[in-house]
């Protein structure tokens, strides 16, 4: 079972739209992680989130993490095909190096 | 900087065997984590290695084991191999030396995939 609900499982995109991504937690959390993964590949890094109220920016993807560090959403802004894969959203809940992951979301961006 | 390095990329093994995954980490990294992923349960965490010793353990059998080597290089072995066993297993390093931050960054290899038949 996940500890952390993803949503939605899957979209699809046109091209140039935006879309967004959401991470939620019945915990608090002490960090949050983002990663983007090819389907039967590794997962690569987008960004971390820890402070409440935290938001990050990396070319056209932003993530926030809410006040009480419970809920993050991934935001991508004029999407291109090179964005399709799988989002995954992690977090250390206890501090203890242990990552808890969420369900995945698989992203289609239609030409 | 390379990145972390798994082998071999692909393994078949039939039930009741054992198997041995191999993971290099990305230089300088201390922390060794390995995970399960599976379409059934997604991604799962079975263990955190640094400095040689296992800090952290997820909710897996003992078939599992891992153990990490002093130049920081890890192995997960798996015995008597069961058809559910099959997966893309995951290693993931960091400089794991503790409290928030890009130190407990995890950088993904591009894992092992294993098929037991």
């Amino acid at each position: 079972s996940q500890e952390l609900e993803q949503s939605p499982q899957s979209l699809i995109v046109q091209e140039g739209k935006n879309l967004t991504i959401n991470c939620t937690s019945s915990k608090t959390l002490y960090g949050l992680y983002w990663y983007k993964q090819k389907y039967g590949e590794g997962l690569i890094f987008l960004m971390m989130l820890q402070k409440g109220g935290e938001e990050k920016s990396h070319e056209k993807i932003t993530a926030k993490l809410d006040e009480k560090k419970q809920q993050s959403s991934l935001h991508i802004t004029a999407s291109q095909p090179s964005h399709a894969g799988i989002y995954l959203c992690g977090a250390d809940k206890n501090n203890d190096y242990k990552l808890s992951f969420g369900a995945g979301t698989t992203v289609t961006v239609r030409a | 900087k390379a990145g972390v390095t798994q082998t071999p990329r692909y393994l078949i093994k039939t039930r009741g065997q054992q198997v041995t995954l191999s993971c290099s980490p990305i230089s300088g990294h201390r922390s060794v984590s390995w995970y399960q992923q599976t379409p059934g349960q997604g991604l799962q965490f079975l263990f955190e290695y640094f400095s040689e010793t296992q800090r952290n353990k997820g909710n897996f059998p003992g078939r599992f084991s891992g153990r990490q080597f002093s130049n920081s290089r890890s192995e997960m072995n798996v015995s008597t191999l069961e058809l559910g066993d099959s997966a893309l297993y995951l290693c993931a390093s960091s400089l794991g030396t503790g409290g928030l931050g890009a130190k407990n960054i995890q950088y993904f290899g591009a894992g092992t995939r294993l098929s037991v038949l």
